[in-house]
């Protein structure tokens, strides 16, 4: 199985900042890397798909970028509906897997 | 407007069953996958089962495969998970997941609120 490592687990940040996760995979996935934002309570909400591309209705603040086994997702000047936790999930191969996951929380 | 909504979720003793349900709206079933992940309590996503849009493809994680079989009523546009020989560690919440590009470049685009499974006796 390919295994997907985020960090930082946490982050602590505060409105208007600019934060980047970063996830490796344990092989190469090309460019088949997704982020989701999981808010308390609710079901993970798509933001980025093959790794740079931006879901349709996701603010441009979001963007994703990498390939290989390196990629990054990073937040321009945070708003606080941001505060969230963030996984990347690898579509190369079954099973499909996501990173444990980095909470970002208000500073 | 995309839509699941997963129900069917309980508390179920260990060794039980349980039939999970995933009733989809906005678009023909037969034409996407869908996947199902679940999230343990206080813990990150796990992917579970997936089916392919035609149906004549599924698939399982190692953690379940055996015990847990998916299904789909095209006619109801609804996919099921029948769960059976339900373990502790089976308790979560269990999504299911509108998925495009089935393949390396698939992605979850629309996912449902959940339902929960608790094992416990």
């Amino acid at each position: 199985d390919i295994q997907m490592t985020q960090s930082p687990s946490s982050l602590s940040a505060s409105v208007g900042d600019r934060v980047t996760i970063t996830c490796r995979a344990s092989q190469s996935i090309s460019y088949y890397l997704n982020w989701y934002q999981q808010k308390p309570g609710k079901g993970p909400n798509l933001l980025i798909y093959g790794a740079s591309s931006l879901q349709s209705g996701v603010p441009p603040r979001f963007s994703g970028s990498g390939s290989g086994t390196d990629f990054t997702l990073t937040i321009n000047s945070l708003q606080p509906e941001d505060f969230a936790i963030y996984y990347c999930q690898q579509s190369i191969t079954l099973p499909i897997t996501f990173g444990q996951g980095t909470r970002l929380d208000i500073k | 407007e995309v839509q699941v909504v997963e129900s069917g979720g309980g508390l179920q003793q260990p060794g039980g069953s349980l039939r999970l349900s995933c009733a989809g709206s906005g678009f023909i079933f037969n034409n996407y996958a869908i996947n199902w992940v679940r999230q343990a309590p206080g813990r990150g996503l796990e992917w579970v089962s997936a089916m392919n849009g035609s149906g004549d493809h599924t698939y399982y994680a190692d953690s379940v495969r055996g015990r847990f079989t998916i299904s789909r009523d095209s006619s109801k546009n609804t996919l099921y998970l029948q769960m059976n020989s339900l373990r502790a560690e089976d308790t979560a919440i269990y999504y299911c997941a509108h998925t495009l590009n089935w393949g390396s470049n698939s992605y979850m685009d629309v996912w449902g609120k959940g339902t929960t499974v608790t094992v416990s006796s």
